[in-house]
């Protein structure tokens, strides 16, 4: 079957580092999302990783092992506006998006 | 800038009622898709389209039906809403290429009393 799976909820305070992780199972393997969705607003663009190995962005970097079915998406030196829903996708053996829940995260001051 | 719209953010819809939810894209995508967000649950397909005239029935289209007939605009349908149709729905844009990213639209609060 198909299912990825992500913690329902995770929280860190401003300033510090926090990885969200993502497990997948699916037919076929075309690569890795990561969206992020601000309450109330439509999901965003993050990342995209078909290749094993840490992508960075700015303060954002996303993982991806495809042996392990595995991929994580690191925040670094947190802001209170990256308190959002993050979301991971990844593709089926169609090239369509299986979407995890999406993992809450609760920045503290 | 790229832009997805839907024609409402918020609506209240009676059971029974058939309701007609718009979804225009500007960035001339040939694919477009339907999506249901429930809480707990990841983002669900309902319908997608590969290009205009063109419909392909996602994981849970029962309840729903789509058009499409120009290329920047996809139409989700309810025939008869029921209250377990109460959900966000949210349309995406993507360009032919499978690895790229879905542009997604605002979302559109549905409510079925």
């Amino acid at each position: 079957g198909q299912n990825i799976d992500q913690p329902t909820e995770m929280t860190a305070t401003e300033g510090a580092i926090v990885q969200i992780n993502c497990t997948y199972q699916t037919s076929g393997f075309n690569g890795l999302f990561w969206y992020q969705q601000h309450a109330g607003e439509a999901p965003t663009f993050l990342s995209y990783n078909v290749l094993d190995g840490l992508e960075e962005k700015g303060r954002f970097s996303s993982f991806l092992s495809r042996s392990k079915g595995y991929s994580y998406l690191l925040l670094k030196e947190l802001q209170m506006k990256d308190s959002a829903s993050y979301l991971c996708a990844t593709t089926d053996s169609n090239y369509q998006l299986i979407w995890g829940a999406g993992t809450k995260l609760i920045i503290k001051p | 800038d790229v832009k997805v719209t839907q024609s409402s953010r918020y609506l209240v819809k009676r059971t029974g009622e058939k309701v007609f939810l718009e979804c225009v894209q500007d960035m001339d995508h040939e694919n477009m898709f339907w999506y249901r967000q429930d809480p707990g649950l990841g983002l669900r397909l309902i319908y997608f389209s590969y290009d205009v005239k063109m419909k392909e029935k996602g994981d849970i289209p029962e309840g729903y039906s789509v058009s499409r007939e120009k290329k920047e605009r996809f139409s989700l349908i309810l025939e008869s809403a029921s209250t377990n149709q109460t959900s966000m729905y949210l349309c995406a844009s993507r360009t032919g290429d499978v690895i790229e990213t879905q542009y997604f639209g605002p979302g559109t609060r549905l409510l079925v009393l």
